[in-house]
């Protein structure tokens, strides 16, 4: 069965740091691309950012891009977010997701997030 | 970028069916997936590269996609459909896009 536990959130102030973690188990991690995709409360989907199996390619929304670094450990089955300079609006639940390729692919799994809440 | 639009709400009765667009520019030239979303929980994928459903989606659930406009179709619609739905298609300009979401609610 396929799973992924997203640890690492909490309460931060502005301008600090954060760093998010996904754990993955049942199927080959190091053969997908993966994904973060976050939710502001009562809001909508928002794509984070990309990283391909093999970490060759990474890709990042403009409104995190500079202050976000995604990786992954494929000896770990592990996929992590480091969030520095952190502002009241990346305040969300942050999700981990599985896709085929790293770009056009869809998510078919998704951990069950973590909450970040940014605030002094 | 690339904006994807969705009708904030859709309601139907239940055994019926209901119709829930995505609006894009010439969005009939990508690949459009479907996300069901309830309440406190996780997205589940419904509907991928337009049509396709992915293993233990039932088939009351299907996509189509033309032109601009991309519709996902529940047929025979039961109380626990009631969810959030988005869409999402990846774009050269924009990257990754989600629509903005409809409250499905079963009447």
């Amino acid at each position: 069965e396929v799973q992924l536990v997203e640890s690492g959130g909490g309460l931060v102030k502005p301008g600090g740091s954060l760093r998010l973690s996904c754990a993955a188990s049942g199927f080959t991690f190091s053969s997908y691309s993966m994904n973060w995709v976050r939710q502001a409360p009562g809001k909508g989907l928002e794509w984070v950012s990309s990283i391909s199996s093999s970490s060759s390619y990474i890709y990042y929304a403009d409104s995190v891009k500079g202050r976000f670094t995604i990786s992954r450990d494929n000896a770990k089955n592990s996929l992590y977010l480091q969030m520095n300079s952190l502002r009241a609006e990346d305040t969300a639940v942050y999700y981990c997701a599985r896709s085929q390729m790293v770009r056009g692919a869809s998510h078919d799994y998704w951990g069950q997030g973590t909450l970040v809440t940014v605030s002094s | 970028s690339y904006v994807l639009t969705q009708p904030p709400s859709v309601s139907v009765a239940p055994g019926q069916t209901a119709r829930i667009t995505c609006g894009g520019n010439n969005i009939g030239s990508k690949s459009v997936h479907w996300y069901q979303q309830k309440p406190g929980q996780a997205p589940v994928l419904v509907v991928y590269d337009d049509s396709d459903r992915p293993s233990g989606i039932p088939e009351r659930f299907s996509g189509s996609n033309s032109g601009n406009t991309a519709t996902l179709t529940i047929s025979r619609v039961e109380a626990g459909d009631e969810a959030d739905y988005y869409c999402q298609v990846w774009d050269s300009s924009s990257d990754e896009v989600f629509g903005g979401g409809t409250k499905l609610t079963v009447l």
